[in-house]
């Protein structure tokens, strides 16, 4: 079965301390996606990727970084600058990024703080 | 750029009844209105869309309107049943921007 799966499902952070958050899919998708979501909050755009070798920044990118090193990964590190890192995040991809495709989504990943 | 609004946040019915979300978007260049079902602890799942070029789309009991000149969509789900429960987001789209409404937590009561 295609899809799109994220590890680990729950994740804690020390202070001070990097984490990375793993999204891999086999649906052949060109574009992918972070987001970031807070309770009682929409989805809201940390980064994408387009194509391998290439990502942009979204709304919410500061703290964050990516990679798209292989066309099916797509990791996010949440790096110590992220002050507010305690929330569910979700990865996502779509054929491209340039034709409204639907975009798929993965179970998440959910960050707290020790 | 774009913003999506979407009405209500919570919304209870009796199953068996009919429901309602409504969204609003502020950029005319939109072209593609996904709708998404979360259900707890998961990730979102895409259950209807529709392109700007239609004004209806059906799929068993659910449906979705658009209305381009109102910058307005709205999902209509029939025959609400308990697994219809969850949280249902609407999002609008131009090409790789996709934004999303804060969603509506559905409630099906037996």
């Amino acid at each position: 079965d295609g899809g799109i799966t994220q590890s680990p499902k729950y994740l804690f952070r020390k202070e001070g301390q990097n984490v990375t958050l793993s999204c891999e899919q086999n649906l052949n998708h060109d574009a992918m996606y972070w987001y970031r979501q807070d309770p009682g909050q929409g989805l809201r755009l940390i980064y994408y990727s387009q194509i391998v070798n290439d990502f942009q920044k979204g709304d919410i990118a500061e703290g964050y970084s990516v990679s798209r090193e292989k066309k099916e990964s797509f990791p996010l590190t949440v790096t110590s600058a992220q002050k507010n890192p305690t929330a569910f995040y979700l990865c996502a991809s779509s054929m491209d990024s340039m034709r409204n495709q639907p975009q798929h989504f993965g179970d998440g990943t959910r960050l707290s703080i020790l | 750029g774009e913003n999506v609004e979407q009405h209500p946040s919570t919304l209870s019915v009796q199953e068996g009844d009919s429901a309602v979300i409504k969204c609003t978007y502020s950029d005319s260049a939109s072209n593609y209105f996904p709708w998404y079902k979360q259900e707890l602890g998961k990730g979102p799942q895409l259950i209807i869309d529709i392109r700007s070029n239609v004004g209806e789309k059906k799929d068993q009991r659910i449906a979705v309107t658009l209305n381009k000149t109102a910058k307005h969509f709205s999902l209509h789900i029939t025959e609400t049943q308990p697994e219809d429960s969850a949280v249902y987001f609407c999002a609008a789209s131009y090409g790789n921007d996709m934004r999303f409404g804060a969603g509506t937590r559905l409630t099906v009561k037996p």
